[in-house]
């Protein structure tokens, strides 16, 4: 079956603009996790949604990140007015139920560079 | 705060060499362990996880790891590596209680030369 899917793959914004990070997650999924990837770094948790319900935002870095998952399947990641230090790769990981101790399943990741 | 630690960033070893990768954690309360294998152009995959029962554990591929409570530590190992095993490694760890983050360490970049 489809695994997890994000789009753009690559985004490439200039400092100050808003953009929006798309993920899929695999059909059926409760939970759904966002992660930021600076170079060199393991993934860093930003948030975590189960169904519809945003229930940890706590690694979000400030309030230009907002995300949504609002039919609790595809869920959108928003930063506005985009800083250098946005820079990074940013990973979604869906998982069947919410019990932590279950594998999270990642997509490909979009490579966010600003300019 | 809680953290992950990988103690290598970059291995480099010959096939059929023994590999161990250390990981050590700082986390209150029982967790859940995982190494999770990015290979060159993949996604991240589960390797293998821990939640309870036996301490030594066995994934895909060969690997296994231990979970040490007393040092809280999840090294992961495998008796002889293959070409084919070249990638970036994470171990990381989360809880069933107190929120919902997984906390991943630095990650180990394993190159094996044919």
């Amino acid at each position: 079956g489809a695994g997890v899917s994000q789009s753009p793959r690559y985004k490439v914004a200039k400092r100050g603009q808003d953009v929006a990070l798309r993920c899929d997650p695999i059909s059926g999924h409760v939970s759904l996790f966002w992660y930021q990837q600076a170079l060199g770094q393991g993934p860093e948790f930003l948030t975590y949604f189960q169904n519809e319900a945003q229930l940890d935002k706590s690694g979000l870095p400030s309030d230009r990140f907002f995300a949504e998952r609002p039919e609790g399947s595809v869920s959108t990641l928003k930063i506005q007015r985009t800083q250098q230090e946005d820079s990074a790769v940013y990973l979604c990981a869906s998982s069947l139920v919410a019990d932590l101790s279950y594998e999270q399943y990642f997509g490909p990741g979009t490579r966010l560079t600003v300019t | 705060a809680q953290s992950v630690s990988q103690h290598n960033h970059h291995v480099i070893l010959s096939e059929a060499a023994s590999l161990e990768l250390g990981c050590n954690y700082s986390y209150g309360g029982t967790v859940n362990l995982f190494w999770y294998v990015q290979y060159p152009g993949q996604h991240l995959q589960l390797l293998l996880k821990y939640f309870s029962g036996d301490p030594l554990v066995k994934g895909i591929k060969g690997f296994e790891a231990e979970f040490i409570k007393s040092k809280f530590s999840f090294n992961l190992r495998k008796p002889s590596v293959q070409w084919s095993d070249t990638a970036e490694y994470f171990c990381a760890v989360n809880a069933n209680t107190g929120g919902f983050k997984t906390i991943f360490g630095a990650g180990t970049r394993l190159f094996v030369k044919a």
